[in-house]
């Protein structure tokens, strides 16, 4: 799986949007960008995933570029209950191999503040 | 989020017995996996499932055994437990696919004495 690269922690007010990045200049046509989070002492949460085209749920949106190099997650207002550790994971879509694996990086600490 | 529960949440055991962690989902995911949270470790695979009786290793599976002889519980042995294994143990479940999305269930804090 390619390697990702986010800052390690970022600060937002409450109210306003998140938005985090994630450098994976060395992601295949075949990976899939996926974002998760932990918030403190609880499992981690599936955010959203996406390939090239922009996604959006309930729960945030992923904008990826055009070249798929890097993506960037928004929390469009984010609360306080946002604070948490945000992990983006690039990961191959084919049955089979060792893709069940899901390789956590150190992520970013986003903080939420009143 | 899938309905994932983990029992005990909290356990305090003694070197060299034996801890059996219990899985349980209701949402019919054929994959199941157990991960080791650590600090400076992240989170790590100890083993997983494929279906009834169709398990295998991850990357950390020494000491640690596994079983499923249902689709909704998947069971995690310390064969025999040891200070190293202190820690927090997170369980999840897949979908039909291995590259399905994981959703986690909220994780059993084991201490090892």
């Amino acid at each position: 799986d390619a390697k990702t690269t986010q800052p390690p922690s970022m600060d937002c007010a409450e109210g306003r949007a998140a938005n985090l990045p994630c450098n994976h200049s060395t992601i295949s046509g075949n990976e899939y960008v996926y974002w998760y989070r932990q918030i403190h002492s609880q499992g981690p949460q599936y955010i959203i995933h996406g390939l090239k085209n922009n996604e959006t749920n309930e729960m945030a949106s992923l904008i990826i570029t055009e070249d798929r190099k890097s993506s960037t997650l928004i929390l469009p207002h984010a609360t306080l209950r946002d604070t948490a550790v945000y992990y983006c994971i690039v990961r191959v879509h084919y049955s089979g191999g060792s893709n069940y694996k899901l390789t956590f990086g150190k992520g970013t600490l986003l903080t939420v503040n009143p | 989020d899938a309905g994932i529960t983990q029992s005990p949440r909290h356990k305090v055991t003694e070197t060299g017995t034996p801890v059996t962690l219990r899985c349980h989902q209701t949402e019919n995911h054929r994959y199941m996996y157990w991960y080791r949270q650590d600090p400076g470790h992240g989170l790590r695979l100890i083993h997983y499932s494929y279906g009834v009786k169709d398990t295998d290793k991850g990357e950390v599976s020494d000491g640690y055994s596994v079983s499923r002889s249902k689709t909704e519980d998947f069971l995690l042995t310390l064969e025999s437990a040891t200070s190293s294994q202190t820690s927090v143990y997170f369980c999840a479940t897949g979908g039909t696919y291995s590259y399905n999305e994981q959703f986690f269930g909220p994780g059993t804090r084991l201490t090892v004495l």
